[in-house]
């Protein structure tokens, strides 16, 4: 089972850009998998971010599409994401997860510890 | 828009059976067995429990069982553990490659 770790600070500045690295570690990033990056906000549900595969190619969520930047580091094995013009809104725990391909559907089968990014208003 | 809607809450008693349903609106999200299920515990990640609709990763208990009618998921918990309670989510997505997670239902035991 691959394993995912999550990096970066836990504190964002208002307007500024909050910055995230998701490790992978146990599987190559260059499987035929996407990588996604999931929030779960105080009291609210998950909601799915956006997602990258190893070519560069992306998927954005289209109610944050503006304002998120993904990118993915084939040598080092891991991806990141950069999401601009922060509110207290985005505050919320940011976990990495992979959308795996299997039976010919795909699904988050493995996902990182989860990280808090807090507005530092 | 996509989305999928769940019941806010069910609960049950230690033994019983309860079932959460997730009905997709909007585009083709709910159109094909796409559907994944997540438990979600306070201070954890998601943790999957069902995918394809009905198949589960090796590790999940058969007291965990999904089905598909129309546009509606469903996930069945029987034989009801303390250990069941949690959010759960239900997840899929469109053709156009949006991912969209269901709204969550609290489990109570």
């Amino acid at each position: 089972q691959v394993q995912l770790q999550e990096s970066g600070p836990g504190l964002v500045k208002p307007s500024g850009t909050l910055s995230l690295t998701c490790t992978v570690a146990g599987g190559s990033i260059t499987s035929s998998s996407w990588w996604s990056w999931v929030r779960q906000s105080p009291g609210q549900g998950l909601e799915w971010i956006g997602e990258i595969y190893h070519t560069g190619t992306t998927n954005y969520n289209p109610s944050l599409k503006s304002r998120i930047t993904l990118s993915v580091d084939r040598s080092n094995n891991h991806f990141s994401l950069n999401l601009s013009s922060v509110t207290a809104a985005d505050t919320a725990v940011y976990y990495c997860a992979r959308n795996y391909y299997g039976l010919g559907i795909y699904y988050f089968d493995s996902w990182g510890q989860g990280t808090l990014v807090t507005d530092s208003s | 828009q996509s989305a999928l809607t769940q019941p806010p809450s069910v609960s049950g008693s230690p033994g019983q059976s309860v079932t959460i349903s997730c009905t997709g609106t909007g585009g083709d999200v709910g159109t094909y067995d796409r559907f994944s299920w997540y438990q979600k515990a306070p201070g954890t990640a998601p943790k999957l429990i069902l995918y394809k609709v009905s198949y589960r990763p090796s590790g999940v208990p058969d007291r965990f069982s999904g089905s598909k009618s129309g546009s509606t998921a469903s996930l069945t918990i029987s034989g009801l553990q303390a250990e069941d309670e949690g959010l759960y989510y239900c997840a899929s997505y469109t053709s156009s490659s949006d991912r969209v997670f269901g709204t969550g239902t609290k489990v109570t035991v």
